[in-house]
């Protein structure tokens, strides 16, 4: 099982660009969501996605778009890149959820800049 | 409002040496509570979760916590730190019924030869 992955692994934007990261699950999972990490800010959540063909707002949602395709992905989309979207972004999913007591499993990561 | 507060940004212990990273969280409730473990480089992965039950949990790599209802704490111990444990903790809080969850600003733990 490759658990969860994440595409690309570094990105390097201009203001005004979109792009839209990928994430997917092997694991069979229900739940799925789209976090940021900022120096000394922890991870702030930005959308979840407690089952398929759901999708709910985080803490930091605007500015981004989600889509969750299928069970096993859920893509996140900024549609015009400011400098503030600068950030480490990490997809994970649960089990079920959301959140619960459930383990969250977490992907690499995605490091964008926006200049 | 910041839900969970991990009050060291920085801690440096000796390779040995006990530890204990502190996690205090501001809801009335009892919510669940994480810890997860960050190596440099990589995603997040659980160390241990309380959501019921005794109060006193055991994770992995050795780690245990207690919750302290009283203090609304949660905090992180390991009794000897070995240098592989060097890495960024993160306490998070998840809060039933209200789709809330919330991570806190990290503890980056240097371990010293």
């Amino acid at each position: 099982n490759a658990g969860v992955t994440q595409t690309p692994k570094f990105q390097v934007l201009k203001t005004g660009q979109s792009m839209t990261l990928q994430c997917a699950q092997d694991m069979n999972h229900n739940s799925m969501y789209w976090y940021r990490q900022d120096p000394g800010m922890g991870l702030r959540l930005i959308y979840y996605s407690a089952s398929e063909g759901t999708t709910d707002k985080g803490e930091v949602p605007n500015g981004y778009n989600v889509s969750r395709l299928n069970k096993r992905e859920f893509s996140l989309r900024l549609e015009s890149a400011a400098p503030s979207q600068t950030s480490v972004y990490f997809c994970a999913s649960s089990e079920a959820g959301p959140f619960e007591h459930y383990e969250q499993y977490f992907g690499p990561g995605t490091r964008l800049t926006v200049t | 409002a910041q839900s969970v507060t991990q009050p060291d940004i920085h801690i440096t212990v000796s390779e040995g040496a006990s530890l204990e990273l502190r996690c205090n969280y501001s809801y009335g409730a009892t919510p669940y509570l994480f810890w997860y473990v960050q190596s440099p480089g990589q995603g997040l992965q659980l160390l241990l979760k309380y959501f019921s039950g005794d109060t006193l949990v055991q994770g992995i790599k050795g780690f245990e916590a207690e919750f302290k209802r009283s203090q609304s704490s949660f905090n992180l111990r390991k009794p000897s730190v070995h240098w592989s444990d060097a890495a960024e903790y993160f306490c998070a809080v998840g809060v039933y019924n209200f789709n809330k969850f919330y991570f806190g600003s990290g503890t980056k733990l240097n371990v010293k030869p």
